[in-house]
């Protein structure tokens, strides 16, 4: 929805990194969150940006670019419970309303 | 933390009955949401609701679908006749009322349609 697009697939190495990238259209963007979500769970909150650059959150930090309608979550120092969907979810100025790309699977290998 | 809860986890239903799925929010946010995830898929919003009032619902949102919260009490999804397609996983969220505040999902109602 909203045109967040996200690729399907990523796959890495434990003690690596792996970078998740989120495009979207930027008609009336207002923030972008990202999700994990494992199967069968629930989504769980990750991080929120709404400003340009980057956001250092240690394990996970965020990338944005307005002006390019993209982001990208990036998780470094990788372990295998990372392997998960990461969710990128942008909001529009419509009542907080998050609209959803259709989610990353990450696998990290050992 | 403050968690969203959602009963039942599961639900089986025959096509074309009724069913109602409940979610007990985070208990001081204001905004209530419902999403379907059909399994494998993407996170798809169904409705948001705010003041007692449907703020903003989406295609998917269809006729047969009604939301309220009386009372204060548990925000409900009423899905009367289901339909075979209606089969998804459906969450719940909530936030407050602060503009950069992300939505807090619970772990969902698995809904099978027979």
């Amino acid at each position: 929805g909203q045109g967040v697009e996200q690729p399907a697939k990523l796959m890495s190495v434990e003690g690596t990194f792996a970078r998740v990238n989120c495009t979207y259209s930027t008609s009336g963007f207002n923030g972008l969150s990202w999700y994990q979500q494992r199967e069968g769970q629930a989504p769980v909150f990750l991080s929120y940006v709404v400003l340009d650059g980057l956001k250092d959150s240690g394990h996970f930090s965020t990338f944005l670019s307005r002006s390019n309608g993209y982001s990208y979550l990036l998780l470094t120092e990788l372990q295998i419970k990372d392997s998960a969907s990461y969710l990128c979810a942008v909001r529009f100025p419509n009542y907080n309303v998050l609209y959803f790309g259709s989610g990353t699977k990450l696998t990290v290998e050992p | 933390g403050p968690k969203v809860l959602q009963i039942p986890s599961h639900q089986i239903i025959d096509m074309g009955q009724m069913v109602t799925l409940n979610c007990d929010p985070v208990s001081n946010h204001l905004y209530f949401y419902w999403y379907k995830q059909i399994l494998g898929q993407q996170m798809e919003f169904l409705v948001n609701f705010y003041n007692g009032k449907v703020m903003e619902k989406s295609k998917l949102f269809k006729d047969q679908f009604s939301v309220e919260r009386p009372d204060g009490s548990y925000f409900t999804l009423k899905i009367q006749p289901t339909a075979l397609e209606d089969s998804a996983v459906y969450f719940c969220a909530s936030s407050g009322d602060s503009n950069n505040q992300a939505p807090l999902f619970g772990e969902g109602t698995r809904l099978s349609v027979l």
